[in-house]
């Protein structure tokens, strides 16, 4: 069993700051690392991947990744109030098989 | 447009039914899952298929089976032998080759309840 944790939070960050989402991951023959984001009742969509280790920016989201230390993270800036939801993260291993955290509920107070 | 689609978006099942979940897919991928996901937690996996009349059990096999008779088509039955299946059953394919880095995607999902 491959372990993806994450923290359930909430996490709670004020219109405008930075939320910093983490996740840690016990194989580390895991090759690639996923960031979905899930409204309530919803399904997970996708927002970044990597792969290499360092930082890996799209518009607003961030995401880095540390292979020796078994860490991924997402930075959100400018966090808005539509950003609430909560965020999966997900580590493939074997090129086939996807395990994923138990999310981190995310809240951007206006 | 190309996408995953699932049906129904809500079933409910009767005390020993077997009830089957659709899911389609028309972006060629080769590669299909099946994940449960139950109120606060992450996604389990049930089954996922490589390529077309070939699956392997996941996490969470026991009392669900599957089919892939079509690349397009990844049929879930969850059989009375699952006794607790109220849960959110999501449906998800990834882009085609082995060795891809590539992510998945998934589908809206089916909300599966008990009557």
């Amino acid at each position: 069993q491959k372990e993806v944790e994450q923290n359930s939070g909430p996490l709670s960050v004020p219109e405008g700051a930075i939320a910093s989402l983490n996740c840690t991951y016990s194989d580390r023959g895991s090759q690639s690392f996923f960031w979905y984001r899930q409204y309530s009742g919803k399904s997970p969509e996708l927002i970044m991947f990597i792969y290499s280790n360092g930082d890996k920016e799209d518009g607003r989201f961030t995401a880095q990744l540390n292979k020796a230390s078994q860490y991924v993270s997402l930075l959100i800036r400018d966090s808005q109030p539509s950003d609430s939801a909560t965020y999966l993260c997900a580590v493939l291993y074997n090129f086939n098989k996807f395990y994923f955290g138990s999310g981190t509920k995310l809240n951007v107070k206006p | 447009d190309g996408g995953i689609t699932q049906s129904p978006k809500y079933l409910f099942r009767k005390e020993g039914q077997n009830v089957t979940l659709s899911c389609e897919q028309n972006l060629n991928h080769d590669a299909m899952y099946w994940y449960r996901q139950d109120p606060g937690q992450g996604l389990r996996l049930i089954y996922y298929s490589q390529i077309v009349n070939d699956f392997q059990k996941g996490d969470i096999a026991e009392g669900y089976s599957v089919s892939r008779e079509k690349k397009e088509s990844f049929p879930l039955t969850v059989t009375s032998a699952q006794k607790n299946p109220t849960a959110f059953y999501l449906c998800a394919s990834k882009g085609a080759e082995t060795g891809s880095n590539q992510p998945q995607h998934f589908g809206d999902g089916t909300r599966l309840s008990i009557l």
